[in-house]
């Protein structure tokens, strides 16, 4: 049972190219992330949903947008793909707000290795 | 500066030894998650705290809030648990913001 997925694992596109990743979890969690993993291995948040609303928004160009059509489902739209966008993208998830910190652990997708040429 | 700052940023062990992976940062914090992220790219949260000590089988994490600093302990050290370890911050007053160190990759060899 896999509590974090995403897809595809690997996206190759050519500059300019618009896609789509997507992600989803089966963990019941009512928050999602998005992060960016450069090639120096830095992981920097992009994005956090909780129960579909947007909470973060970390100074993400406007050519990404996230969408989350449900709690458990939150993908990632990419407008005009440029050499720099790529990256490995890491969904995640956690349940938030009951006031127990073990509630705040984050789960993580395997990762989408976006190369843009 | 990073707000969140890991030492060493490479580190080879033999099989065995006993291996300290440190963390300090610059924000006030409400937890503090150590991650790892294996070769094949995965990630898995090993320890999420906000004060005190966790144990895990042969591994201990440690923070001192006052002295904003964390240390990741291995002990016995195997080749498998070569990866890469990751600190992270839980901003206070930034709901699920999480900032990352750079990581500290380790090796541990036969």
């Amino acid at each position: 049972d896999t509590a974090v997925s995403q897809t595809p694992k690997y996206l190759v596109t050519q500059m300019g190219n618009d896609k789509s990743i997507k992600c989803e979890q089966n963990l019941g969690h009512d928050t999602m992330y998005w992060y960016k993993q450069d090639s120096k291995k830095f992981l920097k948040i992009m994005f956090s949903y909780n129960n579909k609303e947007l909470i973060i928004n970390e100074t993400v160009p406007n050519r990404f947008s996230p969408k989350s059509p449900d709690k458990a489902h939150l993908n990632l739209h990419i407008n005009s793909l440029e050499l720099g966008d790529s990256a490995v993208y890491f969904c995640a998830s956690s349940q938030e707000g009951f006031g127990d910190l073990r509630a705040y652990e984050q789960y993580f997708g395997p990762g989408t290795r976006l190369t843009v040429t | 500066k990073n707000e969140v700052e890991q030492s060493p940023q490479n580190l080879t062990a033999q099989e065995g030894e006993f291996i300290t992976i440190n963390c300090s940062y610059s924000v006030g914090i409400s937890a503090l998650h150590w991650l790892q992220q294996h070769p094949g790219g995965g990630i898995v949260s090993l320890f999420m705290l906000s004060s005190g000590k966790k144990k895990h089988g042969r591994l201990i994490a440690t923070i001192n809030i006052q002295e904003k600093h964390s240390s990741l302990h291995i002990t016995a050290s195997h080749p498998r648990d070569s990866a890469v370890y990751i600190c992270a911050v839980r901003n206070t007053g930034t709901a699920s913001k999480l900032t990352f160190g750079t990581g500290t990759r380790l090796q541990v060899t036969l």
